[in-house]
């Protein structure tokens, strides 16, 4: 069974600033099946990022994702004030078909 | 395009049954899942089952406890859920899986609030 873990837990920022996500997979996973998900408070996880890379549709480009085999990493490039939010990354496999990342907190400095 | 109801105050040892309504989609050729967050906590994938029903795929945490299913003609998703604790209290999220060259949960709804309190 694939562990994802995500660091650091939470990351205290500033509105302009570039934001470094990491996930790391227990053992290796196609680079197809990575994902990164955006919950603001009250809502629900939106997808933000899939396929390690590719931006869903509405995804500003100051997103972008990146890596292979078991590290890989979202990036915000500029944080905008609605930028502040839990990040989640997920992986689809054969057995669990999901497994998510534990979340990194964007928090406000 | 999902909306999720059934949630409720339980007492321990309780059951619910979740319901998930889809719309805009064609539904009966998509996976389907469960995904949970208990208060203040990260996101817990919890069951799964394919377009067809054929195959079915649950979490450790409520396997033997809790059973997804679907009516594709009526374009709903399902959760029965028994033997409920304290730590099944969650919302309680379906979600799509789209499946392709790629493969990630795309749609979701808003969820449904599940208490167990005595």
């Amino acid at each position: 069974e694939i562990v994802m873990t995500q660091s650091p837990g939470t990351l205290s920022l500033s509105p302009g600033e570039r934001a470094t996500l990491s996930c790391r997979a227990s053992q290796t996973i196609t680079s197809n099946s990575l994902g990164w998900y955006q919950q603001r408070p009250g809502q629900a996880p939106r997808l933000l990022i899939y396929g390690t890379y590719i931006r869903a549709t509405g995804t500003p480009d100051r997103f972008s994702g990146s890596g292979s085999g078991t590290d890989f990493t979202l990036t915000i490039t500029r944080l905008e004030p609605e930028d502040f939010a839990v990040y989640y990354c997920h992986q689809y496999g054969f057995s669990p078909p999901h497994t998510f990342g534990g979340g990194t907190k964007v928090e406000i400095k | 395009q999902l909306v999720e109801s059934g949630g409720d105050l339980v007492t321990p040892g309780g059951s619910l049954r979740l319901s998930c309504a889809a719309s805009a989609f064609p539904f009966s050729t998509f996976s389907l899942n469960w995904v949970r967050q208990a208060p203040g906590k990260g996101l817990e994938w919890i069951a799964s089952i394919s377009s067809s029903s054929a195959y079915i795929w649950y979490a450790h945490s409520v396997r033997g406890r809790f059973t997804i299913s679907r009516d594709n003609g009526m374009s709903l998703l399902f959760l029965q859920m028994n033997g409920l604790t304290g730590d099944d209290t969650a919302v309680y999220y379906c979600a799509r899986t789209w499946e392709g060259d790629y493969y990630f949960m795309d749609v979701w709804g808003r969820g449904t609030t599940v208490t167990v309190s005595s």
